[in-house]
């Protein structure tokens, strides 16, 4: 059964701190991993998407990697801001047309 | 560029009635997905287009919803009789051509509560 978990379910940092978030999957059949982010009341905004053949991504403060043998990836946020503050999903794309999502991790920083 | 747009943002009906959004892709964009998002869950694909053909709706529960894309451009969902289990945003979203490198753009999603 595909599954995609995303821990913790909710985190709280002061400003300023470094950050990472994880995501982890079951389906070694991946040909990408997406991470979104979305805010209260509104759709999902894309941030990074990292190919099945890549390691990494990055984007400003953002970094996400990729390591399919353990089924993980994770999202570091450098500086965190308090304008970061929001749901981060990450979704793995298995080639059966479709985006599996997790959860969320529901992401609040502390001015 | 405009991005993908949906109506209404809000609505709030009553069990057994019925409903229907509206999407509007990002010109171009020969991909449309329509999510349900429950509250506290990550969004579950109800059916994908491409063009105006369905490509999957194997998770859409056929009995009370359908959707359609006439002229493979905008599209509608709707849910008759709706239940109080259906209450979730439905989130639309498009890609260029639903190939599997690509982002998705997302709407603002429509917020749907059966009481």
């Amino acid at each position: 059964k595909q599954e995609v978990t995303q821990i913790p379910a909710a985190l709280s940092v002061p400003e300023g701190e470094n950050l990472v978030l994880n995501c982890s999957f079951t389906d070694s059949a991946i040909y990408n991993l997406q991470w979104f982010r979305q805010d209260p009341g509104k759709g999902l905004t894309s941030l990074l998407l990292i190919q099945s053949s890549q390691r990494e991504q990055t984007s400003g403060r953002l970094n996400a990697s990729l390591d399919k043998s353990s089924g993980r990836s994770t999202l570091y946020i450098a500086a965190s801001q308090p304008g970061d503050s929001a749901t981060y999903l990450c979704a793995e794309y298995t080639g059966a047309n479709n985006l599996f999502f997790g959860t969320g991790t529901r992401l609040t920083v502390i001015p | 560029e405009a991005g993908v747009a949906q109506s209404p943002r809000y609505k709030i009906i009553e069990k057994r009635q019925s409903v229907a959004f509206w999407c509007n892709p990002i010109s171009g964009h020969a991909t449309l997905y329509w999510y349900q998002q429950i509250l506290g869950q990550g969004p579950k694909l109800l059916i994908q287009f491409q063009n105006n053909g369905v490509v999957d709706d194997s998770q859409l529960p056929k009995d009370r919803f359908s959707a359609e894309r006439l002229k493979g451009v905008d599209s509608t969902l709707k849910i008759q009789p709706a239940k109080l289990e259906d209450s979730a945003v439905y989130l639309c979203a498009s890609s260029l051509d639903g190939g599997a490198g690509e982002k998705l753009f997302f709407g603002s999603g429509t917020q749907l509560s059966v009481l």
